[in-house]
């Protein structure tokens, strides 16, 4: 059974940092890209970044680009995201995805149950 | 990156069907077959119901069907039950190799 646990999330001060971690179990992890997905209170899905198989490749949304960084520690199947710089407009419930496909680009067939962040100003 | 352009609610009766819109450019829905569909209920994580535009995972019930043409994809339930009640999000794979989301969509059981 494929389980994905975030954990990292809680209540940080605006400009502050957070590492989300994303703990998976039930499939071979290094084959698959990774994602993270955030939603506002409230809010509909934005998707924040992604990293393939391996991370030989990583994507980040505009909105976060040069904050945020994205990694992976397939030896521990787990997923990381290091929060850096944090605003208001950060605060939101991610989740940890697993992606279909080595690389990003079909769909996100497993979620975890999200974890989160506040960004208090 | 736009977000992708979803109605921002639909219904129906039960038994029914429904369909919903997800419009978005030649640089994600209309330059990939990558289109996939969420639905979430209110406090849970999103739950894949179509990827790649039309197939649907193991477990998904094939009152689901998923279709393109041009830039605009399209999410239908037919047989509407009130376990659909839900928001439902369809995301596109982007030129840039980035992901994107509709706004989501309301669907209401009447």
């Amino acid at each position: 059974e494929v389980q994905l646990v975030e954990s990292g999330g809680g209540l940080v001060q605006r400009g502050g940092s957070l590492r989300l971690s994303c703990a998976a179990s039930g499939f071979t992890f290094s084959s698959y890209a990774m994602s993270w997905v955030r939603q506002a209170p409230g809010k509909g899905l934005e998707w924040v970044s992604s990293i393939s198989g391996n991370a030989d490749s990583t994507y980040y949304a505009d909105s976060v680009k040069g904050r945020f960084t994205i990694s992976r520690d397939d030896s521990k199947n787990t997923l990381f995201l290091q929060m850096n710089s944090l605003r208001a407009e950060d605060t939101a419930v991610y989740y940890c995805a697993k992606v279909r496909s080595y690389y990003y680009g079909s769909g996100l067939d497993y979620w975890g149950q999200g974890t989160l962040v506040t960004v208090s100003s | 990156q736009s977000a992708l352009t979803q109605p921002a609610s639909v219904s129906g009766s039960p038994g029914q069907s429904i369909t919903i819109s997800c419009t978005g450019t030649s640089s994600d829905v209309g330059g990939y077959n990558y289109v996939s569909w969420y639905q979430q209920h209110p406090g849970k994580a999103p739950k894949l119901m179509i990827y790649d535009v039309s197939n649907r995972p193991s477990g998904v019930s094939n009152r689901f069907s998923g279709s393109k043409s041009g830039n605009t994809a399209s999410l239908t339930i037919s047989g509407l039950q009130a376990e659909d009640e839900a928001d439902y999000y369809c995301s596109s794979y982007t030129s840039n190799s980035r992901g994107v989301f509709g706004g989501g969509t309301k669907l209401t059981v009447l």
